[in-house]
């Protein structure tokens, strides 16, 4: 059973234009929502985080936004470059923070 | 700080093998955890551990296993290796729970055959 829910699978974006990836879930007690950046061949590395105290947190060009009564978060990526090219993973984790859950990512690609 | 480090980066087994994944952290971290990533499967949770002589099961934990005898190490060990173990395999650390920044290594590419 997927308990969160990604998409799209991939997505091309202009240079300069707005990358938006979307995650459902169903687990009502997860309370910890993290997005990992994947570059090929390396291990993924933490973007940003949020947790449902706050309905967005932005961090330079990403920006979480959360909605906790309909169970879904998302990433937008302002002015996305070819740099971001990557695949981008949600995730969620409960209170005792014992498993980090992840969707099956997006492979963002940034045309110049 | 080397971060968190796995051994070895590929490796080719047949069918029937048994064989070690190492995986070393120097950050102190309490929580360790493996994971398997496919292509279209994201990365799913095989074993965890949040301390020394704590182990748990994740998502997918047959064929493998796991022990915590020191906070440093977390060997991944695969009884029987089969061409479905096949993938790259993950470990990560963080410094209390999951729910905090997962810091993970540079993989182990995997295949069975």
């Amino acid at each position: 059973q997927q308990q969160v829910k990604q998409s799209p699978q991939s997505l091309i974006v202009q240079k300069g234009g707005i990358s938006i990836i979307n995650c459902a879930y169903e687990n009502t007690a997860f309370d910890y929502f993290p997005w990992y950046q994947q570059f090929p061949g390396k291990g993924p590395a933490l973007l940003i985080a949020i947790r449902p105290d706050v309905s967005e947190k932005k961090e330079g060009r990403f920006t979480i936004s959360f909605n906790k009564s309909a169970k879904q978060f998302s990433l937008h990526i302002m002015d996305s470059q070819p740099g971001d090219s990557a695949t981008y993973f949600c995730a969620a984790d409960n209170q005792a923070g014992t498993a980090l859950i992840f969707g099956k990512g997006t492979t963002l690609s940034v045309s110049s | 700080n080397a971060g968190v480090t796995q051994t070895p980066k590929f490796q080719v087994l047949k069918t029937g093998q048994s064989m070690t994944l190492q995986c070393a952290q120097d950050m102190n971290h309490e929580y360790m955890s493996w994971y398997r990533q496919d292509p279209g499967m994201g990365l799913r949770l095989i074993h965890y551990s949040v301390g020394a002589g704590i182990t748990d099961q994740g998502e997918v934990p047959n064929g493998y296993n796991v022990s915590r005898s020191t906070t440093e190490d977390f060997p991944l060990r695969l009884l029987s290796a089969a061409p479905s173990q096949t993938s790259v395999y993950f470990c990560a650390s963080s410094y209390y729970r999951a729910n905090t920044e997962a810091f993970f290594g540079q993989g182990t590419r995997l295949t069975v055959v």
